[in-house]
This record gives structure tokens, sequence and C-alpha cells, in this order.
């Protein structure tokens, strides 16, 4: 059973260009969780979504941030006009119900030039 | 609003010794995990403590949680270089349904020969 797949691992940008991060969750799992994790830092809980709907997005910068889930196909975290300070590792993860414990993806690393 | 913290951030220890890292979380919270992190790579989940008391062991790891105090504690015994890593610590937290993580900011293990 494939663990939770994330891509890409590494994603390079110029400032003002878009990023788009993929996760696609473990077999069975409708519950997708994005952190953001900056350098020396834990990680910080961003938006939870389940199929086709946005849960929870109070993590979420105001602008320039956006998720989605659709019905087919990975969850896309989606970050406009990027900046130095979006640099970080960008986490997924997801579980098969709201409660049951969260299973991690290797991450995507996003750096900005 | 919940808040996690660890302590200490930093710890270097000589391989064989024993060590206790503390996590303590501001509000109640229903479970905690503990994490693994190598550098560069995703987190590792090494224990979910559910009730007052909980007790969990693998290895020369032990997790402890006392929800009325709201501390957690991680124990390494007789510790060894493989060890070495950063851990965190997460409280969960329930809002409008959503089970959030709250991440403590990590202690970083060194074990030295």
């Amino acid at each position: 059973n494939a663990g939770v797949m994330q891509n890409p691992r590494h994603l390079v940008r110029r400032r003002g260009q878009e990023a788009r991060l993929r996760c696609s969750p473990m077999k069975g799992h409708s519950h997708v969780y994005w952190y953001r994790q900056l350098p020396e830092e834990g990680l910080k809980f961003m938006v939870y979504l389940q199929k086709e709907n946005i849960i929870d997005e109070s993590g979420m910068p105001k602008e320039r941030f956006s998720a989605e889930f659709p019905k087919e196909g990975p969850s896309i975290l989606r970050i406009q006009q990027v900046v130095r300070g979006d640099s970080a590792a960008y986490f997924c993860a997801s579980s098969p119900w709201n409660n049951q414990p969260q299973h991690f993806g290797d991450g995507t690393r996003l750096s900005i030039l | 609003e919940l808040k996690v913290e660890q302590n200490p951030l930093f710890l270097s220890m000589q391989e064989g010794k024993n060590y206790t890292i503390y996590c303590n979380y501001s509000t109640t919270s229903d479970r905690l995990y503990w994490y693994r992190q190598d550098p560069g790579k995703s987190l590792e989940s090494l224990f979910v403590l559910l009730s007052n008391g909980a007790v969990k062991q693998e290895g020369r790891l032990m997790a402890s949680l006392d929800t009325k105090a709201r501390l957690s504690t991680l124990h390494i015994t007789a510790a060894v270089h493989d060890l070495s890593a950063t851990y965190f610590c997460a409280a969960a937290s329930f809002i409008q349904g959503a089970q959030k993580l709250v991440f403590g900011q990590g202690t970083r293990l060194t074990i030295n020969p």
C-alpha cells in the first residue's frame, strides 16, 4: 500500500512565479492536511480538505495561497507570485477519517530565487 | 488557542546516557503524538498517546502522558548514535470537526560516540 505521495520533491521558482505542489493521499484516505515547515521550526497547519471541500483553512495566508482536493486527482497547494519568505518544506498528510492518525508524505522543498 | 512547547530545543549527549525531552501543551488535547524527523526527510510516527497515564515503549524510547499536568515526556535510555534526529511532539486540536496537529518547535538530538 503506497504511502502519501508528494511531488515534486524539490521545486525551485523565481520571485513572482507560481508554485504548484501535489499530494496523493494513501489509498482509502479521504482527508488531506497541508503543513508548512520553515527552517529550524516545527510544522504549522495550513489547511484541511476533504474531497471537493475545504473544511478548515485557518492556517492559510489570506493572499496568494489556495488549496483544492478535486473529486478526481491529487490535492493541489498553489502559491501565486511567490516571494522569498515562501521558501519552506511543505508536507501533506492524509487519514481515513478525521480523528485517525495522520500519515505524512516526504514533503516538497520549495526554494525561491 | 492550543500551544505546544518542547524543551530542550537542542540536546547533545553521549552514547549510553539517559535523557528526557519534555512537551508541554496549553489547553486540553485529546491525544499527543511523537514524531522523529531525520534531516531532509519526512516525519516518522513514533507514538500516539490517548489517555492520562498512557505509557508506550519502543526499543530505547518511552513516551508518557499526564493530561492533568498537560505534559508528555519522551525518555531515551542508553542512547545510541542511530537515535540522532529531531523529535517533535504534536497535540491534536479538534475544531469544527477537524483534527489539527499543533507541533512543538522540535528537539534536535545529537548523540556522540
